[in-house]
């Protein structure tokens, strides 16, 4: 019973160097999340995914590509990584038709 | 606009006492709600939800919450707190991610940090 999970758990990068945050869950959710947490805004959406190869700007897309080629699987990618990306970055997953999301452990992304 | 609003940033009680956050929302249509929970260090996990019905909802960990649509409330209650309780806690309210769409999105309050006296 895995439910979410994300790897790696802590991550340091250097500026512009290009990495790629994994979401697996094994629940079969249609809709899958990335949100950023950071001191002072809360939580905000990055980008979501209604389902395989579906996926949509949330509230903070810019400098994020993701990608969703499997159900179980939402990958987050900082293309070019600064130091306003760094963060903890959560992601989460809810069944349609219900409205409560599931969270994973988190990523605490440091970038140097 | 802000949809959730959470006014404590920080509570502190001592272990044992009863425990009220506030969680105040404005939207207009019947909202579903959420109060989550965040340990440090790890994600947030979901305490209660409200949909519709009796508007006194029981969570796990002896948490309940209530809401009040003339105050435009969902405060979240314990009757006697626990020291594994200091954690901080989210409400939560689903918005339509963009007008006229069908996807919805949580939108989270700020948060409360609660802290437990021994």
């Amino acid at each position: 019973d895995a439910g979410i999970t994300q790897s790696p758990r802590y991550k340091i990068t250097e500026t512009g160097r290009q990495v790629t945050l994994m979401c697996h869950q094994t629940w079969s959710h249609s809709y899958m999340f990335w949100y950023r947490q950071d001191l002072g805004h809360g939580l905000r959406l990055i980008y979501y995914s209604a389902a395989a190869d579906i996926t949509d700007k949330g509230e903070v897309p810019d400098g994020y590509v993701v990608s969703r080629s499997k159900t179980e699987n939402f990958p987050l990618t900082l293309e070019s990584a600064t130091r306003s990306q760094t963060s903890v970055y959560f992601c989460a997953s809810r069944s349609h038709p219900t409205y409560e999301q599931y969270f994973g452990p988190g990523t605490r992304l440091t970038v140097t | 606009a802000q949809s959730v609003t959470q006014p404590d940033i920080h509570i502190t009680v001592s272990e044992g006492a009863s425990l009220e956050l506030r969680c105040n929302y404005s939207y207009g249509a019947t909202p579903y709600l959420f109060w989550y929970v965040q340990s440090p260090g790890q994600g947030l996990q979901l305490l209660l939800k409200y949909f519709s019905g009796d508007t006194l909802v029981q969570g796990i960990k002896g948490f309940e919450a209530e809401f009040k649509r003339s105050q435009s409330s969902f405060n979240l209650r314990k009757p006697s707190v626990h020291w594994s309780d200091a954690a901080e806690y989210f409400c939560a309210v689903v918005r339509r991610l963009h007008s006229g769409g069908s996807n919805y999105k949580l939108t989270f309050g700020k948060g409360t940090l609660l802290t437990v006296n021994p």
